[in-house]
């Protein structure tokens, strides 16, 4: 079973709509982060949220951390065809000495012109 | 400023033979460097890190290895590849391990590899 389970998995979606992507754990992060990566390349840090609770806002995404901090979740306001690719969630659990980040499984995003 | 490199980017490799893949980093020192796996348009599987010089962290058994003959070199290999061994690998590396998190990881192009 994956540490983290992002959903959905796959999205396709028309320019202008909006769209929430979820990253859910049943173990606390003390910090999560959100990477986008486009085909054939590596991915590309977008955000790392801290506080339980935080928002933060990158133009027309909006990344939000769980209170309790066991989730997370992008936001992205009218879509464009330039926000397609994978979007994948990362972070540390807490208290587990673990020294690497765990990625979540990914979801796709497709948005149509 | 920092770059990571990786080659090569495009490997083709008959099952049986072994496979030498190369990470360097550029503009840093003593850095933490990863090896992922990635199938197909999925998340990112964790294979090798390494906070040091012949420091190597294994996290899932398989029939890969991983290197560190330099600060700023990381190496995976196998002696004889799988078909199940096809895939998109990726180096990474970050700065100043925190426990707490916050840790951004900067990755490299990839190398596609394609085992027949």
């Amino acid at each position: 079973t994956q540490l983290l389970e992002q959903s959905p998995q796959f999205l396709s979606i028309q320019e202008g709509e909006n769209l929430t992507v979820y990253c859910n754990s049943s173990s606390v992060f003390s910090s999560l982060q959100w990477y986008r990566q486009e085909p054939g390349e590596g991915p590309v840090l977008l955000v790392t949220v801290v506080t339980g609770g935080e928002v933060k806002k990158l133009k027309r995404l909006t990344f939000q951390f769980g209170d309790a901090r066991k989730d997370s979740s992008l936001h992205i306001t009218a879509a464009q065809p330039g926000d397609t690719g994978l979007y994948l969630c990362a972070g540390i659990p807490s208290g587990t000495g673990r020294r690497a980040l765990t990625f979540g499984s990914g979801t796709r995003l497709q948005v149509q012109p | 400023s920092q770059t990571i490199h990786q080659w090569p980017a495009t490997l083709v490799q008959p099952v049986g033979s072994p496979l030498s893949l190369e990470c360097t980093v550029e503009g840093t020192s003593n850095p933490n460097l990863y090896w992922y796996r990635q199938a197909a348009g999925r998340g990112l599987q964790l294979l090798f890190y390494s906070v040091g010089i012949g420091q190597i962290s294994s996290e899932v058994p398989q029939n890969l290895s991983a290197s560190r003959p330099q600060d700023r070199q990381f190496i995976l290999s196998s002696k004889k590849l799988l078909l199940s061994d096809s895939g998109f690998y990726l180096c990474a590396w970050s700065f100043l391990l925190h426990q707490t998190g916050g840790e951004t990881q900067y990755f490299g192009p990839g190398t596609r590899l394609l085992v027949l």
